[in-house]
């Protein structure tokens, strides 16, 4: 069973505002990802994370930023959120590398954004 | 380049086998997984299955794996309600930092 928390799980919030979408894991992972994904659709990465001090972009390009100060937290911010910000965004966590099944990443249970 | 491809969407009979298939092209993925997401929650990991291996069992769930085809099918039998999700494949890209390609999701509504 994996520990791996996202908070707030519901945000509605008026254009401009900045925002913090928080992404915490116990397992003590070193790789961590952000993807977004829209209703029924298909996952896009947006951001992962190696370990600590180490931050990538991902396929789907974003206006959101990533920190990874410690290595159970992996927050994004966005500055300023607009309407085309409105999606969910899913925090998943990787022990190593792929090997016996260590490739599996493990997901939180997203976060539902609305800009208006 | 990487791709995974799924049909969108299977309905099936309670008490029915669900089949549902993925198609991915990086013929060096290492591993190939099924994912299961409900409505309003993240993904859960259902099983996976290394690429040397053709077949694996693991209670109602058989995932099948033809890697000459590229080809994954995951089988779920006697389907129940509790079973209607999206249910995503997904490769691991040999490039880079070991990222997963998913699939676009296969919707399966089960009726009684």
């Amino acid at each position: 069973e994996a520990d791996i928390y996202q908070t707030p799980r519901y945000l509605v919030i008026g254009t401009g505002k900045k925002i913090t979408l928080e992404c915490s894991q116990t397992m003590g992972h070193d790789k961590m990802y952000w993807y977004q994904q829209d209703p029924g659709m298909e996952l896009h990465l947006i951001h992962y994370s190696y370990g600590v001090n180490s931050t990538e972009k991902g396929d789907l390009s974003s206006e959101s930023t990533v920190s990874r100060i410690r290595t159970e937290h992996f927050p994004l911010t966005l500055e300023s959120a607009r309407p085309s910000h409105t999606s969910q965004y899913l925090c998943a966590s990787q022990q190593g590398g792929v090997s016996g099944g260590s490739g599996t990443q493990y997901f939180g249970p997203g976060t539902r954004l609305l800009v208006l | 380049g990487e791709d995974v491809e799924q049909s969108l969407f299977l309905s099936v009979r309670e008490g029915d086998s669900s089949v549902i298939n993925c198609t991915y092209t990086d013929s060096s993925s290492t591993y190939l997984y099924w994912y299961k997401q409900e409505p309003g929650a993240g993904l859960q990991l259902l099983t996976y299955i290394f690429s040397n291996m053709d077949m694996k069992q693991d209670q109602r769930l058989t995932v099948l794996l033809n890697k000459k085809d590229k080809h994954l099918s995951l089988r779920i039998a006697d389907t129940q309600t509790g079973d209607s999700a999206i249910y995503f494949c997904a490769e691991t890209f040999s490039g880079g930092y070991n990222k997963l390609i998913f699939g676009a999701g296969t919707r399966l509504a089960v009726h009684p």
